[in-house]
């Protein structure tokens, strides 16, 4: 069973607020990824880090942005929550020998 | 731009029947290929993978995938589905020989199984 984990699990906000999604894992994996993902569509990767204080950003735009102080932590921000950014944003981590390891995604709603 | 492509957005089954869903992806050199299964509540977990040697690889729960590279596919088969098996399916590729380490995976749109008793 994966030891990654993210909070919130859900979350409705209204325009303008600022938020923080967090992910932790337990693993001690170096390499960490945000993904955002809509219904019926593919996976887009928007942040990856692949230690601590390395970060960069993914294929897809995003105004998120990430940090990465601690190996085991890798929350993303939202600074000004707009409605286009509702969507279920995904945290992984990986050794980098092929599996990577999800959380249960947090789901965003902006009002 | 890499892309992979998943045949079938919903594909609806009963149990016993044979499943087999497509992939097929767009970048012509080394590849690093996973089916990645989301059952309904549920994180997403790794089903199968493919780095190099026997194009036919086995996964957890029955399934297998074949790779093909003259037709840049990666089909995931099972002979006879469960219920349990409804799910949402993701093909996955990496460029590239060495998995995770030097690249990031590119997904699918995702493949719906729906399977009825």
């Amino acid at each position: 069973e994966a030891d990654i984990y993210q909070t919130p699990r859900y979350l409705v906000i209204g325009t303008g607020k600022k938020i923080t999604l967090e992910c932790s894992q337990t693993m001690g994996h170096d390499k960490m990824y945000w993904y955002q993902q809509d219904p019926g569509m593919e996976l887009h990767l928007i942040h990856y880090s692949y230690g601590v204080n390395s970060t960069e950003k993914g294929d897809l735009s995003s105004e998120s942005t990430v940090s990465r102080i601690r190996t085991e932590h890798f929350p993303l921000t939202l600074e000004s929550a707009r409605p286009s950014h509702t969507s279920q944003y995904l945290c992984a981590s990986t050794l980098g020998v092929g599996e990577l390891f999800f959380g249960e995604g947090s789901r965003l709603t902006v009002l | 731009a890499q892309s992979v492509s998943q045949h079938n957005h919903h594909v609806i089954l009963s149990e016993a029947a044979s499943l087999e869903l497509g992939c097929n992806y767009s970048y012509g050199g080394t590849v690093n290929l996973f089916w990645y299964v989301q059952y309904p509540g549920q994180h997403l977990q790794l089903l199968l993978k493919y780095f190099s040697g026997d194009p036919l690889v086995k996964g957890i729960k029955g399934f297998e995938a074949e790779f093909i590279k003259s037709k840049f596919s990666f089909n995931l088969r099972k002979p006879s589905v469960q219920w349990s098996d409804t799910a949402e399916y993701f093909c996955a590729v990496i460029k590239g020989a060495g998995g995770t380490s030097y690249g990031k995976l590119t997904f699918g749109q995702g493949t719906i199984l729906t399977v009825h008793p």
